[in-house]
């Protein structure tokens, strides 16, 4: 199973939600990454977890909280976020913080108005 | 000097046609390196990794000249299913990928 699933799919937010997104993996990967990807533009990193510590934060806005509840899963949290905040935002894991071969989610669409 | 350059195009090819998409990198510690595809819309795939001496994956050839600092993908018999944009991605020493903007390719019947 090479497979990460993301939910929501889609997501409509106002400035003034809260809402979280959800990332899933069961292929034993010890890390897992949150990026954000522009019309146009390769992802940009945002968080990376190792072994489920946070080990990079990418000086990603504190509107953006990510959270690893166990090997398998990663959440980020939103809030109080921005128009310019509306992007596909993409979960990826790999077998380790040293492997550049990652598996990416389907991604979550992200539109805040 | 963007770390990582490639050109956009779109390349524009037939079916069947052999085409060839080049990256260069600006830094030579980078570490490994590894070509994705992303379909529109889609997240990207890994296509293949890159090694110094060169690697095929049936129609896919990639190769790295870490001298001259480029790696490259040769597509050949390109199928219509090849349409994608090709991002070259770079491992660094910090431990995280570094994209490329990506190479549009554009195969028609």
């Amino acid at each position: 199973d090479t497979e990460v699933t993301q939910t929501p799919k889609h997501l409509v937010m106002g400035m003034t939600n809260k809402k979280s997104l959800k990332c899933e993996q069961h292929m034993g990967h010890r890390a897992m990454y949150w990026y954000k990807q522009k019309a146009k533009k390769p992802p940009e990193l945002m968080f990376v977890y190792s072994y489920e510590k946070l080990s990079i934060n990418e000086s990603v806005p504190s509107r953006f909280s990510p959270e690893c509840p166990n090997s398998s899963l990663l959440n980020l949290h939103l809030h109080a976020l921005q128009p310019e905040d509306s992007a596909l935002y993409l979960c990826a894991s790999s077998r380790g913080q040293g492997a550049g071969e990652q598996y990416f989610g389907p991604g979550t669409r992200l539109t805040v108005t | 000097r963007k770390e990582v350059e490639q050109d956009p195009g779109p390349f524009n090819v037939p079916e069947g046609a052999t085409v060839a998409f080049n990256c260069t990198y600006s830094n030579s510690a980078s570490q490994s390196f590894f070509w994705y595809r992303q379909d529109c819309r889609k997240e990207p795939k890994l296509l293949m990794s890159v090694y110094s001496s060169g690697n095929e994956d049936g129609r896919f050839t990639a190769q790295l000249n870490r001298a001259s600092q480029y790696i490259s993908l040769l597509i050949r018999d390109s199928k219509l299913s090849d349409s994608a944009t090709y991002l070259c991605v770079l491992f660094t020493g910090f431990q995280k990928l570094v994209f490329g903007t990506g190479t549009r390719l554009l195969v028609s019947p």
